[in-house]
């Protein structure tokens, strides 16, 4: 089973600049997140999907952050302008239904992807 | 408000010694909880999860933790360990209401080195 998809791998940008991220969820996965991880820390949930809809986003920077996931499928996260204090690792997950109680609930990453900026 | 502490930020053992790394969770009904581990340059990868039923827990690699709802906390333990167990570990627990129910909030890591 392939697991969760994310490009680009590596991205360094110059602050104020923009850069857009890209996943591919597990196949059949209803739920999706973006987190971000800034390097000494555990990652924190920006947005949280259920099929093409938004059911969480209190923690992503509106100002400078946007996610769609239009077919309910992949999802892109965009970041316009980017800031320093952005460089981090984004990293997209997957749960077969993150509404359930349950074993659904488990949440599976990708390997990330890796954000300078300069 | 949910939360996960992870006190040790870095632990040294040695190859073959026993491991345990300690999480603690703050959470007003019954948690779920998790815990991952994070080579350099990688993703997390599950390690294993408690929902329910059985408070000792198995999981991947040869590591276990257990549920310890008086103290809550959640250790994850391993008798023996290896060199290749060199990485972060992170402890999350997944709470929310409703459709947020998958949301998880992680601790801040502890990154494990292995004296060969």
């Amino acid at each position: 089973e392939a697991g969760v998809a994310q490009s680009p791998r590596y991205k360094i940008i110059e602050k104020r600049q923009s850069v857009a991220f890209w996943c591919n969820p597990i196949s059949g996965h209803a739920t999706l997140y973006w987190y971000q991880q800034i390097l000494g820390q555990g990652p924190k949930l920006l947005i949280q999907f259920q099929n093409n809809g938004v059911v969480d986003d209190s923690q992503l920077p509106k100002d400078r952050f946007s996610a769609e996931r239009l077919k309910g499928v992949d999802s892109t996260l965009k970041i316009q302008p980017a800031k320093l204090e952005d460089s981090a690792v984004y990293l997209c997950a997957s749960s077969l239904d993150g509404a359930s109680r349950g074993r659904g609930n488990t949440i599976y990453f990708g390997e990330g992807s890796w954000l300078t900026v300069v | 408000a949910q939360s996960v502490t992870q006190p040790d930020i870095h632990i040294t053992v040695s190859e073959g010694a026993s491991l345990e790394l300690r999480c603690n969770y703050s959470y007003g009904a019954t948690p779920y909880l998790f815990w991952y581990v994070q080579s350099p340059g990688q993703g997390l990868q599950l390690l294993l999860k408690y929902f329910s039923g059985d408070t000792l827990v198995q999981g991947i690699k040869g590591f276990e933790a257990e549920f310890k709802r008086s103290q809550s906390s959640f250790n994850l333990r391993k008798p023996s360990v290896h060199w290749s167990d060199a990485a972060e570990y992170f402890c999350a627990v997944g709470a929310g209401r409703g459709s947020t129910l998958g949301r998880l909030y992680f601790g801040r890591g502890t990154q494990l080195t292995v004296w060969p």
